[in-house]
């Protein structure tokens, strides 16, 4: 268990309105991902993370924005919430481990 | 096609089967991760291998890197191994992950 706690843990929200999730690690490390979960895909990975302010888009990164200012905490921001963005979305670190977090589940109405 | 391809998607079991699910992967990697995730949703990694063959109480991963293959093994299966069962392969830099869909292992007693 790396300390990573994700917030909110369930959230509801209506379509065309910002949302944002936090990740929040106790571990220093390094490399921060967040990935979604959706039935028959797995996971993806929308963005990460390898240092502080240093992110890339991973595949599925469109209507995504994140910002990673302290190297405890990668923001994940869902600019204009749509319907194909219900999901569970993760987050994890990698130290020579791969640890994630609790996950955050997402209805976009 | 997927870059990760887990077999079974379902796997039912009788309490002190041996198991064996397969995951099969088409690019060079850096690392394979085995990982398992509970009926409650929470992800947790049991092995990251590059070659051979590692062993964790009653489970065993191995890998073939030339036929790019990996095999989990449970012995002794138990009822608490009902979970969810993924492959994740790591390319390139960051460690940045793709992932098979997951086996569904169900143990009974």
């Amino acid at each position: 268990d790396a300390g990573i706690t994700q917030s909110p843990r369930h959230k509801v929200t209506e379509t065309g309105t910002p949302v944002t999730l936090r990740c929040h690690q106790t571990e220093n490390h390094r490399y921060m991902y967040w990935y979604r979960q959706d039935p028959g895909h797995g996971l993806r990975l929308i963005h990460y993370s390898y240092g502080v302010k240093d992110t890339d888009k991973g595949e599925v990164s469109d209507g995504y924005s994140v910002s990673r200012s302290k190297t405890e905490d990668f923001l994940l921001t869902l600019e204009s919430a749509t319907s194909s963005q219900t999901s569970v979305y993760f987050c994890a670190t990698f130290s020579g481990w791969l640890f994630f977090g609790p996950g955050t589940r997402l209805t976009v109405l | 096609k997927n870059e990760v391809e887990q077999s079974p998607q379902n796997l039912t079991a009788q309490e002190g089967e041996f198991i064996t699910i397969n995951c099969s992967y088409s690019v060079g990697i850096s690392a394979l991760h085995w990982l398992q995730q509970h009926p409650g949703g929470g992800i947790v990694s049991l092995f990251m291998l590059s070659s051979g063959k590692k062993k964790h109480g009653r489970l065993i991963a191995t890998i073939n890197i030339q036929e790019k293959h990996s095999s989990l093994h449970i012995t002794a299966s138990h009822p608490r191994d009902s979970a969810v069962y993924i492959c994740a392969v790591s390319t390139g830099t960051a460690s940045k992950l793709t992932f098979g869909t997951g086996t569904r292992l169900q143990v009974t007693l």
